[in-house]
């Protein structure tokens, strides 16, 4: 949907370990988001961008930084993994405010 | 912290019955309103949305109904068929400014033949 492409698909990683996952669109859509999905929390979002090189915090941001250098790719990287950062790792954009967000197919991340 | 919620976690319901399903939301000042779904191993896929100046929405066998007084959301669907099976949310956007949409836990619909 929209073009979005999560890479990888899924990944195993060690604690202490960086970690970057990448979202790439073909939609040229302005909004780009990260959103972590876990049982019993639903999907929160991690950062999102409004513009190249125009990023914010969103409700669960600690541990995690973005990059956006082009419009097509987003950018989310783990400094330092966590345990508690095993979960399903949404990519969705949009192209104006206040419209359907559309979602990539996820990445899974186990951190051991 | 304000969020959106569902009153059930599961609906299971006959093939061919009418579906309903609920959502509470918490802030008053939220606008713009989204229903989800999503199949196993999928991310969530668009189904309809509907903005605070409306009530009522409909789109190919979904409606959404948007109460404003008791700050209530449900996503009603006619004729449900076996690929209607999946996890619901609904998502309200709660910042003016930036979309920063705030997801429900999920209600799973299953459907029985």
């Amino acid at each position: 949907d929209a073009g979005i492409t999560q890479s990888p698909r899924h990944k195993v990683t060690e604690t202490g370990t960086p970690v970057t996952l990448r979202c790439h669109q073909t939609e040229n859509h302005r909004y780009m988001y990260w959103y972590r999905q876990d049982p019993g929390h639903g999907l929160r979002l991690i950062h999102y961008s409004y513009g190249v090189k125009d990023t914010d915090k969103g409700e669960v941001s600690d541990g995690y930084s973005v990059s956006r250098s082009k419009t097509e790719d987003f950018l989310l990287t783990l400094e330092s993994a966590t345990s508690s950062q095993t979960s399903v790792y949404f990519c969705a954009t949009n192209r104006v405010y206040n419209s359907p967000l559309h979602f990539g197919n996820g990445t899974r991340l186990t951190v051991t | 912290g304000e969020s959106v919620g569902l009153h059930l976690p599961t609906l299971s319901v006959q093939e061919g019955d009418n579906s309903i399903i609920n959502c509470a939301y918490s802030n008053s000042a939220s606008d713009y309103f989204i229903w989800y779904k999503q199949e196993s191993g999928k991310g969530p896929q668009f189904i309809i949305d509907i903005r605070s100046n409306m009530d009522k929405r409909q789109g190919q066998r979904v409606t959404v109904l948007l109460n404003k007084t008791v700050k209530h959301l449900s996503l009603q669907i006619a004729a449900t068929q076996p690929g209607d099976s999946a996890v619901y949310f609904c998502a309200e956007n709660i910042s003016e400014g930036a979309q920063k949409l705030v997801f429900g836990q999920g209600t799973r619909l299953t459907i029985n033949p």
